[in-house]
């Protein structure tokens, strides 16, 4: 089974600051990990993810992750906030061997960007 | 990428009622996904539809409540059958991009609301 937690459900930045939010995943094999984000009322959109490779993955929009497979980690960053960057955060993981697809989301992390 | 399109963007339903949520995908795909995110929270898979087999449900829904139909590999159906207020909730469909590191592509949502 797999699993996603991301630490904060909400996380408050000033524009300019550096924008951190994190994730941690329990997989039993190699995942796929992405990042997608939510505008309000709006769908979701992909931000970044890692499949194989570097794993300092860049995106969308100035963020990046980087995958750390010692800490199954896959912390999401931007060096300097937006107001448009506020907005519903969700980082998910798919089992690339046999759930391909049948992705499981992390509870999400809303960001707010003070001005 | 997948261009996603879902009909209807939103509605109001009466209780006991039941609505059918339409996916067309501007390409064809075997897998397709159906995710369900209550209000505030994250999204939780329903259900896959793969084209010339039953739908495999996630545990806690079931066919009877939530029957699907993928009559072929650009178009699929969930029906939320004898609505009560606890299924007012965006309903999502999506598909995957094997040839892309398993990336998830997501319609814009159906939002229900049941009263």
């Amino acid at each position: 089974a797999q699993s996603v937690t991301q630490l904060g459900s909400h996380v408050s930045v000033s524009e300019g600051a550096l924008v951190l939010l994190r994730c941690n995943y329990s997989s039993s094999v190699p995942p796929y990990l992405f990042w997608y984000v939510q505008y309000p009322n709006q769908g979701l959109q992909l931000l970044l993810k890692y499949t194989t490779g570097a794993t300092l993955v860049k995106g969308i929009n100035g963020f990046e992750a980087e995958f750390k497979k010692s800490e199954t980690s896959f912390h999401l960053t931007k060096p300097s906030a937006h107001m448009s960057d506020a907005a519903e955060y969700f980082c998910t993981v798919s089992d690339r061997r046999t759930n391909a697809g049948k992705s499981t989301f992390g509870d999400g992390t809303t960001l707010t960007v003070k001005p | 990428s997948a261009v996603i399109s879902q009909k209807p963007s939103r509605d109001i339903c009466q209780r006991g009622t039941s609505l059918t949520i339409q996916c067309q995908v501007d390409s064809q795909v075997t897998m397709m996904f159906w995710y369900r995110q209550q209000p505030g929270q994250s999204l939780t898979l329903i259900a896959t539809a793969n084209q010339g087999s039953e739908a495999t449900y996630e545990s806690g829904f079931v066919i009877d409540k939530f029957p699907i139909s993928r009559p072929n590999l650009t178009f699929s159906t969930l029906t939320v059958s004898n609505m009560s207020p606890e299924d007012s909730s965006i309903y999502l469909c999506s598909v995957v991009d094997r040839g892309h590191g398993d990336t998830q592509y997501f319609g814009p949502g159906t939002r229900l609301t049941v009263l």
